[in-house]
């Protein structure tokens, strides 16, 4: 089973301060992604990676930095947080020629 | 752009009876991928099916969709619900040549005794 893990799994963050949220997989896959999830709005994709060094915008990136130091590793980064940013955040990895997201447990953030 | 569209936020039915989840999409692509996410409770999405091949209908897990590229559609559906099939459910579109998965904005459903 792909293993992909996030930390920290609850964050209560100030409005104006940086948040850091981190994504660790041991699948060894080139593909990594940042999606929120909201009621109403599903999941949505705010940053990806095809991977080390690579990051591009997904449909949501306005307010996000992504960044991908390595192949396990890819971070997403709340450089000014504002309440809007209160969601729950999923990093995945996988392969294109798999077809199959493997999802980490999830990230609830509270921009307060 | 590329979009799915699940028509459904909330589905509540009783043990037993056929469940059917609306899904249809966008895209410029001829050979999309599609898939089905399920999502338990306090739990993150996995994969519970796909299909990429028009009119073949693929199955898991009792439940089935089929691909129709005719209507942009791909349906999911299973004759009896059983209550461990409360969840949100996701369709996703993977357009040809893309990498990044589609989500609509998933449909809940809530399986009664």
């Amino acid at each position: 089973e792909a293993a992909v893990t996030q930390s920290p799994r609850n964050k209560v963050a100030v409005t104006g301060g940086k948040v850091t949220l981190s994504c660790n997989q041991t699948n060894n896959h080139n593909n990594m992604y940042w999606y929120r999830q909201d009621t109403g709005h599903g999941l949505r994709l705010i940053h990806y990676s095809y991977g080390a060094g690579s990051t591009e915008k997904g449909d949501i990136p306005d307010g996000y930095k992504a960044s991908r130091p390595s192949q396990e590793n890819f971070s997403l980064i709340l450089e000014l947080a504002t309440p809007s940013q209160t969601s729950v955040y999923f990093c995945a990895s996988g392969e294109a020629s798999q077809n199959t997201l493997y999802f980490g447990a999830g990230t609830r953030l509270s921009v307060l | 752009g590329d979009s799915v569209t699940q028509t459904e936020g909330l589905v509540t039915l009783t043990e037993g009876l056929p469940v059917m989840l609306n899904c249809t999409y966008q895209t410029i692509y001829s050979n999309p991928f599609l898939f089905w996410y399920v999502q338990h409770l306090n739990e993150s999405p996995r994969l519970l099916l796909k299909s990429f091949t028009d009119n073949k209908r693929t199955e898991h897990q009792g439940f089935h969709a089929t691909l129709h590229k005719s209507s942009s559609s791909f349906h999911l559906q299973k004759s009896s619900a059983q209550l461990s099939d409360s969840a949100l459910y996701y369709c996703a579109l993977r357009p040809q040549g893309g990498r990044a998965l589609i989500f609509g904005t998933g449909t809940t459903v809530s399986v009664s005794p």
